[in-house]
């Protein structure tokens, strides 16, 4: 079974562009999370989506947002981009049948994104 | 969100056993223990969880201690592909991971 996959791996943006980040959880898997790791802050939350829907969201502003797709494929969107957005963004995958917070997290290698 | 403490870092020799410490003594009764391990240039996986009983799987054992304010994560035996980060994470039912700055696992040949 393919894991999760992250496009693209690499991105360079200018400050005040927006980019797009897609993640295609495991086949099967209903809940995709995001995090964002930077060296000064370690990985945060920034959200999780459940068929379609928002379920969790962190403490990041309003120009990070996500959505899901039927097929639970996940994008996230950031707008007007700051250098201090540098980071490896991840995303994460898990079953979700019951909500259990034993269900166990599948990371993709992340997408490294680099705002100059 | 409850708290972790882990060492920044620990030191081993291939082939040892490995104790990872971490104390959490605002733990709730619904909060699972869980580590994750990230690799150099990876993202984080899946090591174990638990939440009272000590806990085997292939990859590692997770020792809880009877009041749960602490749990040890234990590497059988060290091999230079368990150099990582190791996230030591309490998860309270159905909500988000929350990553602590984690322990920097070095093992040396």
């Amino acid at each position: 079974k393919a894991g999760v996959t992250q496009t693209p791996r690499y991105l360079i943006k200018t400050r005040g562009q927006q980019v797009t980040l897609s993640c295609s959880p495991i086949s099967g898997h209903r809940s995709v999370s995001w995090y964002q790791q930077t060296p000064g802050q370690g990985l945060q939350f920034l959200f999780e989506y459940f068929s379609e829907t928002q379920r969790n969201k962190g403490n990041f502003p309003g120009r990070f947002s996500g959505r899901q797709f039927s097929n639970s494929r996940s994008e996230m969107n950031v707008s007007t981009l700051e250098l201090g957005d540098s980071a490896l963004y991840l995303c994460a995958s898990s079953l979700a049948l019951t909500g259990d917070s034993q269900e166990t997290q599948y990371f993709g290698p992340g997408t490294r994104l680099l705002v100059l | 969100d409850a708290k972790t403490t882990q060492p920044n870092s620990m030191e081993s020799n291939e082939e040892e056993p490995v104790h990872l410490p971490c104390n959490h003594s605002t733990i709730s009764g619904t909060d699972y223990i869980h580590w994750y391990r990230q690799l150099p240039s990876q993202g984080p996986e899946y090591v174990i969880h638990g939440l009272t009983s000590n806990v085997n799987n292939r990859m590692a054992s997770l020792a809880i201690a009877e009041d749960r304010k602490s749990s040890t994560l234990i590497l059988h035996r060290a091999t230079l592909r368990d150099a990582a980060v190791y996230y030591c994470i309490l998860r309270p039912l159905a909500q988000k991971l929350v990553f602590g700055q984690g322990t920097r696992l070095t093992i040396n040949p």
